[in-house]
């Protein structure tokens, strides 16, 4: 059973279209995450949604639209594509415990990725 | 600022013999420390993790990391590599102040050579 889905596995199109990404995950965790991971493999957070709440917005351009319609689910939604865009995205799942002081904190599952392709 | 380091971006080693996968980090209060190893064409699969306790964390595959507070350090290692080991490797690190946010490392590529 995949834990971290996401779909399409594939996506090339032009510069200027729009373009959405989806991400599941049947873990139950409560905390969903994008990354992108650039061309020379450098991965760097992008979103955090914590109960579909957006907990984490890095500097990213406002053409990337997250949106968490439940807790299972964290889409990705790209306007106007740039050639920069290029880049394979992966989404994340964990299952967070703050304990106050303590801290508990807990694994990321990654999904397969995306790797998108604007030309 | 928090931060993660891999100062090698690539590893040889020939199979059989140990290796070592370096890693430095720096954050505020305690750290968190991750190890993810990412195979060609996929997603990152998870390791090893220290929070708390043993400073010597075993893991999947063989592998194991040991966390040095004075060195800010959590290297990995593996005492007989395998051809299989061949991957990319990320550390990454997470504080307790931002439960939400990890920092990965640039990845180091491991080739193990028959």
């Amino acid at each position: 059973d995949t834990a971290v889905s996401q779909t399409p596995k594939y996506l090339v199109t032009q510069m200027g279209n729009d373009k959405s990404i989806k991400c599941e995950q049947n873990l139950g965790h409560d905390t969903m995450y994008w990354y992108k991971q650039d061309s020379k493999k450098f991965l760097k957070i992008m979103f955090s949604y914590n109960n579909k709440e957006l907990i984490i917005n890095e500097t990213v351009p406002n053409r990337f639209s997250p949106k968490s319609p439940d807790k299972a689910h964290l889409n990705l939604h790209i306007n106007s594509l740039e050639l920069g865009d290029s880049a394979v995205y992966f989404c994340a799942s964990s299952q967070e415990r703050p304990g106050g002081t303590s801290g508990i904190t807990d694994t990321q599952y990654f999904g397969p990725g995306t790797r998108l392709t604007v030309l | 600022a928090q931060s993660v380091a891999q100062p090698e971006d690539q590893v040889n080693v020939a199979e059989g013999n140990p290796l070592t996968v370096k890693c430095t980090y720096s954050v505020s209060g305690n750290p968190y420390l991750f190890w993810y190893v990412q195979y060609p064409n996929r997603g990152l699969q998870f390791l090893l993790k220290y929070i708390t306790g043993d400073n010597l964390v075993k893991g999947s595959y063989g592998f194991e990391a040991e966390f040095n507070k004075s060195q800010t350090s959590f290297h990995l290692k593996k005492p007989s590599a395998l051809v299989s080991d061949s991957a990319l490797y990320f550390c990454a690190v997470r504080d307790q102040y931002n439960f939400n946010k990890f920092y990965f490392g640039s990845g180091t590529k491991l080739n193990v050579k028959p």
